[in-house]
């Protein structure tokens, strides 16, 4: 089972500041077979990103992401209020399709 | 409007059985993998269970192989999750979500439907 580990556990932030978020696979994910998907409260997750770098139908250009191999990146390049929520990554190279334990982030 | 509505959960004991439902509006089940995925309350995201556009290969997450079965109806307008043998930490909210092939991410989720495992 390939697990991910996303740092930090939480982050404390003010609207227009640049995030940046990580995710460690324990092994190699192939192909770059990497999503990520914010969550806000009492809402399903939201895929924002696939392909590691690819974004979603509608997902606005401020939201990037990047990476390969093992280290993968979530950048949001300027806090909106509507993106304080809890960021997943998650490998769907191999079975299990295994998530991150999440990164919150806050208005600080 | 591509939409996904899941249903069917519930409070019931441990030991018991439960199926889920999760409709699809807008597109056919036959064009998509479709998957569950749930979150025990207050926790992250864990992937339950897969099933190709075809039919043909079923997926399973360790906690439960054995206990749930994933499947469509014949008309593949409908997408559900078997579970039986239910146990207190199979309380979750449970997500149904579509992807567009087996290596591909999940696109579309349903709202979610609340499984309380509890005697």
């Amino acid at each position: 089972e390939i697990v991910l580990t996303q740092s930090p556990g939480t982050l404390s932030l003010s609207p227009g500041e640049r995030v940046t978020l990580s995710c460690r696979a324990s092994q190699s994910v192939r192909s770059n077979y990497l999503a990520w998907y914010q969550q806000k409260p009492g809402q399903a997750p939201r895929l924002l990103i696939y392909g590691a770098s690819s974004r979603a139908t509608g997902i606005p250009d401020r939201f990037s992401g990047s990476g390969a191999g093992t280290d993968f990146t979530l950048t949001i390049s300027g806090l909106e209020p509507e993106d304080f929520a809890v960021y997943y990554c998650q490998q769907y190279d191999r079975s299990p399709r295994t998530f991150g334990q999440g990164t919150k982030v806050e208005i600080k | 409007e591509v939409l996904l509505v899941a249903s069917g959960g519930d409070l019931v004991q441990p030991g018991r059985s439960l199926r889920l439902s999760c409709a699809a509006s807008g597109f056919s089940l036959g064009d998509h993998d479709m998957h569950w995925v749930r979150q025990a309350p207050g926790k992250g995201l864990e992937w339950v269970s897969g099933i190709t556009w075809n039919t043909v290969t079923t997926d399973y997450a360790d906690s439960v192989k054995g206990r749930f079965t994933i499947s469509t109806d014949n008309a593949r307008t409908s997408l559900y999750l078997q579970m039986n043998s239910l146990r207190t930490e199979d309380t979750a909210l449970y997500y149904c979500a579509k992807s567009h092939s087996p290596f591909d991410a999940f696109h579309l989720w349903g709202q979610g439907t609340m499984v309380t495992v509890s005697s």
